[in-house]
């Protein structure tokens, strides 16, 4: 079945430690990709997307993801997080069927401690 | 820098009314969409519009909830006869370009509890 899986429902870091995401897809041919952050109480903000290139891309705040084909993943990284990062992070893909609706993964929230 | 807004920031209502929530997407966009986030679940789509028409829609889009660009600058999701379950942050989104990659902007949302 076609999904989108954050495998890790929260994740708590130490501010200035390295920070990973874990994102998986289920799609026969590769979407489009997404990260969103999302504050409490606040709405929907893209870190960064992939669609064709380089398989590293860079986004805002420090943020990168890795697009890997082979293993179907799309990870967030950053190298150190800092305690304005807390939030719940979204990864997202467009299917490449013709349509533009997004499928939002499950989400997971990172808590970042002093 | 342009953005979607959103109204009301939240709505409270008797279950079996009926509530329009109201978007203005960015001025120069397409395309137009709704999900929807019951309280920690994931954001689900709902629906999207383009050129006047419904262009995609979810299974969670029944009868109940149309949705309408009643002039050129507003977008709304109407649900007819509220249920306790449509209880959820609803959220706007707008899209400059119709094709799949462009970037969707997405508004602060609209708290819809039921009561």
């Amino acid at each position: 079945a076609q999904s989108v899986t954050q495998p890790d429902i929260h994740i708590t870091v130490s501010e200035g430690a390295s920070l990973e995401l874990r994102c998986n897809y289920s799609y026969g041919a590769t979407p489009y990709l997404f990260w969103y952050v999302q504050s409490p109480g606040q709405g929907l903000q893209l870190l960064l997307k992939y669609f064709s290139g380089d398989t590293l891309v860079q986004g805002i705040k420090g943020f990168e993801a890795e697009f890997k084909r082979s293993q179907s993943s799309f990870n967030l990284r950053k190298p150190s997080v800092h305690w304005s990062d807390a939030a719940e992070y979204f990864c997202a893909v467009v299917p490449n069927t013709g349509g533009f609706k997004t499928i939002f993964g499950a989400g997971t929230r990172l808590f970042v401690k002093a | 820098e342009p953005e979607v807004t959103q109204t009301p920031s939240h709505q409270v209502t008797q279950m079996g009314q009926e509530v329009i929530l109201r978007c203005v997407p960015i001025s120069n966009h397409l395309y137009f969409y709704w999900y929807r986030q019951i309280l920690g679940q994931k954001v689900e789509f709902l629906v999207s519009f383009y050129n006047n028409e419904i262009s995609e829609k979810s299974e969670i889009f029944d009868d109940q909830f149309s949705v309408e660009r009643p002039d050129g600058s507003n977008f709304t999701l109407k649900i007819r006869s509220t249920k306790l379950e449509d209880s959820a942050m609803y959220f706007c989104a707008s899209s400059e370009l119709v094709v799949p990659s462009n970037e969707q902007f997405f508004g602060p949302g609209t708290r819809l509890t039921v009561l």
